[in-house]
């Protein structure tokens, strides 16, 4: 079983839809988790960082945390062409190895 | 910018050949890594560093061999590489103590063995 599981997709909404992305994981020991957005051919930037259960809100992005569940999600309210891209989960334990999702490719219609 | 550069943005490179990529950080992280990212796969991780310590060889074949200088620089030598390596490869940099443990990624160097 993977450390990390997330579905790549693709996903497409159109403009000002809400979209929802998920992962779950195996490991319990995990105490922080990320969002990243990638670009075609750049690297993957940080949008959220949530240590622990619970959410953050951040403009139009949301990051939910269910520890119980081993469930995160990162929501995008009103969303618009700019979001298209790859956004990939990350987390981890104690310790500074990091463990990646596949990654969820999203196109958003104009 | 994120504060993580890498250098060169792009590389095509022969069988034969030698050639070394090179990623700084200016965010005072201690942490540095080298991570591979191939399509349609997630992030294989190869290498950490910690303190310019290594802490982690993913089972990376001897063609890549990574260097650190100091905390803030980290390289990639590479070697006699396969096509099956071209990829794009990402340098990231973290702070290993206190609440804030994300890692910030460069731009990656786009590789190309021909």
């Amino acid at each position: 079983q993977k450390e990390v599981e997330q579905d790549p997709g693709p996903l497409s909404v159109p403009e000002g839809a809400i979209v929802s992305l998920n992962c779950t994981y195996s490991n319990s020991a995990f105490q922080y988790f990320m969002w990243y957005r990638q670009y075609s051919r750049k690297g993957p930037e940080l949008l959220m960082y949530t240590y622990s259960s619970g959410n953050k809100e951040d403009g139009r992005f949301t990051a939910q945390v269910d520890k119980s569940s081993k469930y995160i999600s990162l929501f995008i309210r009103d969303s618009q062409p700019s979001d298209s891209a790859t956004y990939l989960c990350a987390m981890k334990k104690a310790g500074n190895q990091f463990y990646f999702g596949t990654g969820t490719s999203l196109t958003v219609i104009p | 910018e994120t504060g993580v550069t890498q250098t060169p943005r792009h590389l095509v490179m022969g069988m034969t050949n030698k050639k070394s990529l090179k990623c700084e950080q200016h965010l005072g992280h201690n942490a540095m890594y080298w991570y591979k990212q191939s399509a349609k796969k997630p992030l294989e991780l190869m290498f950490v560093y910690n303190f310019k310590e290594q802490t982690e060889n993913n089972s990376v074949p001897s063609r890549f061999s990574p260097e650190c200088p100091n905390s803030s620089h980290l390289f990639l030598h590479l070697h006699t590489l396969q096509p099956e390596d071209s990829a794009l490869y990402l340098c990231a940099s973290s702070q290993e103590q206190g609440s804030n443990t994300e890692a910030f990624f460069g731009q990656g160097t786009r590789l190309t063995v021909v």
